[in-house]
């Protein structure tokens, strides 16, 4: 499997702030660009995802970017919550191999109120 | 709640045995996707089952197994585990296989597999 590789591991923000997460991806050959928000002892919540024929997407307090040239996109979450304290996961899907996903290694979030 | 069901929530067993995780997915769903967390390698896709077919293969050991029943419902299947087999087991299901691009998928709550 490509990588996809997730920064930063660890976040704090201050409630109202912008919580940033960033990704990079290797393949190409991605064509599907989800981000999952996971809460302690739950499955992974689909948030948000992008496809690579646009740049940006917002659902939200949630935006996603996407830079096709450099290979990377990020999360950002506006007016951060307490309520969104959480492991955020990036990942990228092929479709003609199945869509199986490639997740990147997390980030814990942790908004102070 | 994603609308994907699997059971048992926690598994405790000792080394040497085998188990059964079960899926059923989204009503709907034709495909079902393993995936195994751990904290030490992350979230990594196991295998994936498109209308009782295998589609796709990811980094799944010889000793674990799968299969997609005709109502659609999904059994991963664990051997001769070993401690380091101890991790979450995530079921997830989509509508459909996409040839043009890939589609949402939709994760159950996990089974906690213990492994003493």
């Amino acid at each position: 499997q490509q990588q996809v590789k997730q920064s930063p591991q660890s976040l704090i923000v201050q409630k109202g702030g912008i919580s940033i997460i960033n990704c990079a991806y290797e393949n190409t050959a991605f064509d599907y660009f989800p981000w999952y928000q996971q809460f302690p002892g739950k499955g992974p919540a689909l948030l948000i995802a992008i496809r690579p024929d646009v740049s940006e997407k917002k659902e939200g307090r949630f935006t996603i970017s996407f830079n096709k040239s450099a290979k990377q996109f990020s999360l950002h979450i506006m007016d951060s919550q307490p309520g969104d304290s959480a492991t955020y996961f990036c990942a990228a899907g092929q479709g003609y191999a199945g869509n199986m996903l490639t997740f990147g290694g997390g980030t814990r979030l942790m908004v102070k109120p | 709640d994603s609308g994907v069901t699997q059971t048992p929530k926690h598994l405790i067993t000792a080394t040497g045995q085998r188990v059964t995780l079960r899926c059923s997915p989204r009503s709907g769903d034709l495909s079902v996707y393993w995936y195994q967390q751990s904290l030490d390698q992350g979230l990594q896709f196991l295998i994936q089952y498109y209308n009782g077919e295998e589609r796709a293969k990811g980094n799944i050991l010889e000793r674990f197994s799968a299969q997609q029943f005709p109502d659609l419902h999904s059994e991963l299947n664990l051997s001769s585990l070993e401690l380091g087999d101890s991790a979450l087991y995530f079921c997830a299901s989509s509508p459909r296989t996409g040839t043009g691009g890939s589609y949402e998928q939709y994760f159950g709550p996990g089974t906690r597999l213990t492994v003493t």
